[in-house]
């Protein structure tokens, strides 16, 4: 049974620091792994997605990598600033034909303090 | 697109009534999920439909929970009866499914339930 551990549980930085937070996986037979944010009392936003085949992905201040082998996933956070306050989930799609099962890990809510 | 749409997004009740939870994905997508999340638990896959098919509901905590994709435009999460400890934040997403695999997952805002 696949599971998705997150640590730390939370982080908390100054701004302008650049940040990883880190995400491990038990089975390395995944399909793909996605990065979510969740504020406080709303639902998930997608960051990135990372398809097994693929190294990693970027988007704007955001950079994602996966060593699928390890089974290990980083989100990069560079330059944080108080808005990317929020819990950070990481969830992998198992390469099991066809299984659309995500499985979440807790998340890692982080606070940028001004 | 409004994305995934949900409602309620606040219910209250009394335990043993029912409680019916709703959910409009986003047009085009082919699967759709409902997830549960709590403090202690996370995020709990219920059940996820593909083509208006539920695939697999091995996440369905009880007969109590019932779910249902009547059209590609609409599903239903219903709970009778309702207990306390089915107090939780209930999240419905959809993505496109690609026939080898899921794409990514777009949640809704959630119905946060709180049975008394």
């Amino acid at each position: 049974k696949q599971e998705v551990t997150q640590i730390p549980a939370a982080l908390s930085v100054p701004e302008g620091e650049n940040l990883v937070l880190n995400c491990s996986f038990t089975d390395s037979a995944i399909y793909n792994l996605q990065w979510f944010r969740q504020d406080p009392g709303k639902g998930l936003t997608s960051l990135l997605l990372i398809q097994s085949s693929q190294r990693e992905q970027t988007s704007g201040r955001l950079n994602a990598s996966l060593d699928k082998s390890s089974g290990r996933s980083t989100l990069y956070i560079a330059a944080s600033q108080p808005g990317d306050s929020a819990t950070y989930l990481c969830a992998v799609v198992g390469d099991q034909g066809g299984s659309e099962k995500l499985v979440f890990g807790k998340g890692t809510k982080l606070t940028v303090n001004p | 697109d409004a994305g995934v749409i949900q409602s309620p997004r606040h219910e209250v009740t009394e335990m043993g009534q029912e409680v019916t939870l709703r959910c409009k994905p986003i047009s085009g997508h082919n699967s759709l999920f409902w997830y549960r999340q709590t403090m202690m638990r996370g995020l709990e896959l219920l059940i996820y439909f593909n083509n208006n098919v539920p695939i697999d509901d091995s996440g369905m905590p009880e007969d109590r929970f019932s779910a249902k994709m009547p059209n590609a435009s609409f599903s239903t999460l219903k709970i009778q009866p309702s207990e306390p400890r089915d107090s939780a934040v209930y999240f419905c997403a959809s993505s496109l499914y690609s026939g080898t695999n899921t794409g990514e997952l777009f949640f809704g805002e959630g119905s946060r339930l709180t049975v008394l």
